[in-house]
């Protein structure tokens, strides 16, 4: 069963790096996954597709703080430069035969 | 500038129904599949269904197989989603979202969500 596994909370001081984690469960380490950040009482708003051999294609308008990786089964979301409004869920997502898309329950970023 | 506006939500009572719309712009609605996707209150994002860019093909989520239907109007640059027989479970923001389009299967444009409340 497709799986992605997210830790609930991460925090971070202002101006300081966070890498967040996504991972994918057993036999679908080869996936590609898509991040995604909620700021509070706001619609999501697509950050970038991530392959697996850690090549990445952002989103409109994304800065250049926002990054990612691979490893093996697991794919990170890297913020750079935290600013106030980075503080925000972040949610990983793939595809798969069963349900159409599958997330993660999500991280909620804290920026201190 | 590519928009989706959702509508159509509010209160209703176990076993209504609701018709939600998501009205899209900023980009050529008849050549991108497009999904719904809500969100409980203090919870994370559940996909809902999907529909074909023709709307030939459409899939759901179990929890709602059999009660919601998910059509478009290409002409009309809309998305719907019909519920029936709510339940209190069914209580999320609901979003539209466009698929990617590029071969892989993620939203890269979401709506900002309308409210759908399932209580008596």
């Amino acid at each position: 069963q497709l799986v992605l596994t997210q830790s609930p909370s991460a925090s971070a001081s202002l101006g300081a790096s966070v890498k967040l984690t996504c991972t994918l469960s057993s036999g679908h380490s080869s996936y590609a996954i898509a991040w995604h950040q909620q700021q509070p009482e706001k619609g999501p708003r697509y950050l970038m597709k991530l392959n697996s051999d850690g090549s990445h294609s952002k989103g409109d308008g994304i800065p250049d703080r926002f990054s990612g990786s691979s490893s093996g089964a697991e794919r990170y979301l890297t913020i750079s430069s935290l600013q106030s409004e980075d503080e925000a869920d972040y949610y990983c997502q793939t595809w798969g035969t069963g349900p159409h898309w599958v997330f993660g329950g999500g991280t909620k970023l804290t920026v201190l | 500038e590519v928009q989706l506006v959702e509508s159509g939500g509010g209160l209703v009572q176990p076993g209504g129904s609701l018709r939600l719309s998501c009205a899209a712009s900023g980009f050529t609605f008849s050549s991108y599949e497009m999904n719904w996707v809500r969100q409980a209150p203090g919870k994370g994002l559940e996909w809902v269904s999907y529909i074909s860019s023709s709307g030939s093909t459409i899939y759901y989520a179990d929890s709602v197989k059999g009660r919601f239907t998910i059509s478009r109007d290409n002409a009309k640059n809309s998305l719907y989603l019909q519920m029936n027989s709510l339940r209190a479970e069914d209580t999320a923001v609901y979003y539209c979202a466009r698929d990617s389009g590029d071969g892989y299967n993620y939203p890269d444009y979401w709506g900002q969500g309308t409210l759908v409340t399932v209580s008596s």
